[in-house]
């Protein structure tokens, strides 16, 4: 099945610590995205990438990392500098032109105590 | 600033009832315009996406409409059912510039027996 996978689907992380969430996608899409979601708010852009080593900063990409070292998966660290991170975390991915119709993973959920 | 408003925030139908969802955009230069349901704690799965061109377009009992003068978009569910329980966001993309995707905040639609 083609599809994008986000791994895992709850997080529990203590305060102060780093943690990556995973993602990948075997549609053989060019550009991948990662968005951030909170209750009431529409999603917000973190980063996104058009191509193997290479991404760009989103609306809010402080506190966050990311890679893209294969065109498969593009993995998102939340780190400790984040001050809010307590979230519903979406990737998703497109062909060709970045903006083009956009594909979602199911989501992860990361709590931070 | 590239901005989508979506109307109403929530609301309540019958099952068998139709029902329908507004958004207002003011997104330049245009490009698409884009529907999603969005299932609680699941990724968004795309309904319908419009160009300049297009008025209307249907998927199954989902009817989107766009009228790129006045900038505005509807989506009609016809007779609803329970599991058309779900956010629907409204996604605007410009050609250019900064902010080139824009996403509404969802309208939340609660269908009940």
């Amino acid at each position: 099945d083609g599809g994008i996978t986000q791994s895992p689907k709850y997080l529990f992380r203590k305060e102060g610590q780093n943690v990556t969430l995973s993602c990948e996608q075997n549609l053989n899409h060019d550009a991948m995205y990662w968005y951030r979601q909170d209750p009431g708010q529409g999603l917000r852009l973190i980063y996104y990438s058009q191509i193997v080593n290479d991404f760009q900063k989103g609306d809010i990409a402080e506190g966050y990392s990311v890679s893209r070292e294969k065109k498969e998966s593009f993995p998102l660290t939340v780190t400790s500098a984040q001050k809010n991170p307590t979230a519903f975390y979406l990737c998703a991915s497109s062909m060709g032109e970045i903006y083009n119709e956009q594909f979602f993973g199911p989501g992860t959920r990361l709590t931070v105590l | 600033k590239n901005q989508v408003e979506q109307s109403p925030q929530s609301l309540i139908i019958l099952e068998g009832k139709n029902c329908t969802l507004q958004c207002n955009y003011t997104v330049s230069p245009f490009s698409n315009l884009r529907w999603y349901k969005q299932d609680t704690g699941r990724g968004p799965v795309s309904l319908t996406i419009m160009t300049f061109s297009e008025n209307t377009k249907s998927n199954g009992r989902y009817t989107a409409t766009l009228d790129a003068d006045t900038k505005q978009s509807s989506l009609h569910i016809t007779a609803s059912q329970l599991s058309d329980s779900a956010s629907y966001i409204c996604v605007v993309s410009a050609y250019y510039g900064n902010n080139r995707l824009a996403f509404g905040k969802g309208n939340q639609v609660v269908v009940i027996p």
